[in-house]
């Protein structure tokens, strides 16, 4: 069955260093991938996309890579802050059903 | 933009009783509404799909019968948790998509149901 999931169940990282956290999916036919944050107590908030025609997305602060030879795709955070720390999610999206499938989360620690 | 309103945020009731969520799109026309179940530590569970005026479309294995969805504006969808037990604690989450379907979902800050 489809799957999405995370390498690492938690990742700490030094205040004002880069983060990258990575996720890997397993049906081929995902074409839209997205990361979201959640804070404890709260949903999840969007933070970038990528489709499956495109390796590379920036936005602020963050970067989204997809690789579809390994079906991998990872997020980077730039200089990491202390607000940064929250559960992020990676979904992947398959054009058939439009259905989100959510990897399992990297807990994100920003270490003072 | 795309703000997604959930309410209430916690909830508590006895065993037996029945619970309404409220899912609201604040700021944008909600044609296809989610709504997801997440256990502690655990990942989003996608529960049911619903288009605005027409019936909910559920994931296998949840009853649709316990889990009542209405999705009766394009701003609004609930959910209600009939004769609610225990091991339907639990943190509910919504999430609303404006216009096409590949665009991302927007989530509300989900309500957390505690069933005595």
């Amino acid at each position: 069955g489809e799957s999405v999931g995370l390498h690492l169940p938690t990742l700490s990282v030094q205040e004002g260093d880069n983060s990258i956290i990575n996720c890997a999916y397993s049906n081929s036919a995902s074409d839209y991938f997205i990361w979201y944050k959640q804070e404890s107590g709260k949903g999840p908030q969007f933070i970038i996309d990528i489709r499956s025609n495109m390796d590379k997305r920036q936005g602020q602060r963050v970067t989204v890579l997809l690789n579809k030879t390994v079906k991998h795709l990872s997020l980077q955070i730039a200089a990491t802050q202390p607000g940064d720390s929250a559960v992020y999610f990676c979904a992947g999206v398959t054009s058939g059903t439009y259905k989100y499938i959510f990897g399992t989360g990297t807990r994100l620690k920003v270490l003072a | 933009g795309a703000v997604v309103s959930q309410h209430p945020s916690w909830v508590i009731c006895k065993s037996g009783t029945s619970v309404k969520i409220e899912c609201r799109s604040l700021d944008f026309q909600a044609t296809t509404m989610f709504w997801y179940r997440q256990f502690p530590k655990q990942s989003l569970m996608l529960m049911a799909t619903s288009n605005e005026g027409s019936k909910a479309t559920y994931e296998q294995g949840v009853e649709k019968d316990k889990f009542l969805i209405n999705h009766a504006s394009l701003t609004l969808s609930t959910l209600t948790v009939t004769s609610a037990h225990p091991e339907d604690s639990s943190f509910y989450i919504c999430s609303a998509r404006a216009g096409s379907r590949d665009q991302p979902q927007h989530f509300g800050d989900g309500t957390r149901l505690s069933i005595l």
